[in-house]
């Protein structure tokens, strides 16, 4: 059974850059099939896509974020991270590693990226000096 | 302000059947497939629909999508108290290069 956790510090200062790492267990990160990815949702607000990741490195940023992002992965050590600099108090909210399913029917489909079949627990992230 | 519109909240008795919209543009839901993700507070979201219509295993099918044109729709019938969630919906968009999603809708059951 797949399990995600992220790890990280839970209060970052305003300018500073957020770093979260996230564990994957009970699968292989080397996965062709699935893509790996950061969602975040304000307190109160809805759901945001950051970014994804593959096994190859190859990654996608959401453009309003896009500057300001980057994202890493280590199949070596089965984990991937997510650093987001310059952050304000509109970065605070709960973060999520996701894993995306990009593989169905026999074929792969970038499209299908929003198909997210595992969420990890969630980690709430407070910007504040 | 969300690429994806959703109604901010819905209401129906139990028993009964609820539809929640998703709007979007040609950009996104008139050119990809549609998600639905149902969320509880305090938890991570769950995914109830993919590809437009499609259950993951273990989703009951009182929970169901459609799509037509820039627009899509999940569907509860059979409502329940423990329905009682945030739902949202979500796609690729071809200008954003990723996913979007709806801002949400708050499902209570009277």
């Amino acid at each position: 059974q797949l399990h995600l956790q992220e790890s990280g510090p839970g209060l970052v200062k305003p300018s500073e850059t957020l770093s979260l790492t996230c564990i994957v267990s009970g699968d292989s990160i080397s996965s062709s099939t699935h893509y790996w990815g950061w969602i975040r949702q304000p307190p109160g607000k809805g759901l945001e896509w950051i970014g994804s990741i593959y096994y190859v490195r190859t990654t996608y940023y959401s453009p309003s974020l896009k500057s300001r992002v980057t994202m890493s992965i280590d199949t070596s050590n089965g984990h991937f991270s997510l650093n987001l600099r310059s952050v304000t108090a509109a970065d605070t909210a709960v973060y999520y590693c996701v894993r995306h399913v990009i593989y169905e029917g026999g074929s792969y489909y970038l499209r299908d990226l929003p198909r997210i079949d595992h969420w990890s627990q969630g980690m709430l992230v407070t910007v504040s000096s | 302000q969300s690429v994806l519109t959703q109604p901010p909240s819905a209401s129906e008795t139990p028993g009964q059947r609820v539809t929640i919209s998703c709007s979007g543009g040609n950009s996104n839901i008139g050119n990809n497939y549609v998600y639905w993700y149902q969320q509880f507070p305090g938890t991570a979201p769950k995914l109830l629909i993919y590809r437009d219509n499609q259950r993951p295993s273990g989703v009951p099918d009182r929970f169901s999508g459609s799509k037509s044109g820039t627009s899509a729709s999940l569907a509860i019938s059979g409502l329940r108290s423990d329905d009682e969630a945030d739902y949202y919906c979500a796609t690729w968009d071809d200008s954003h290069i990723g996913p979007v999603f709806g801002g949400g809708t708050k499902l209570t059951v009277l």
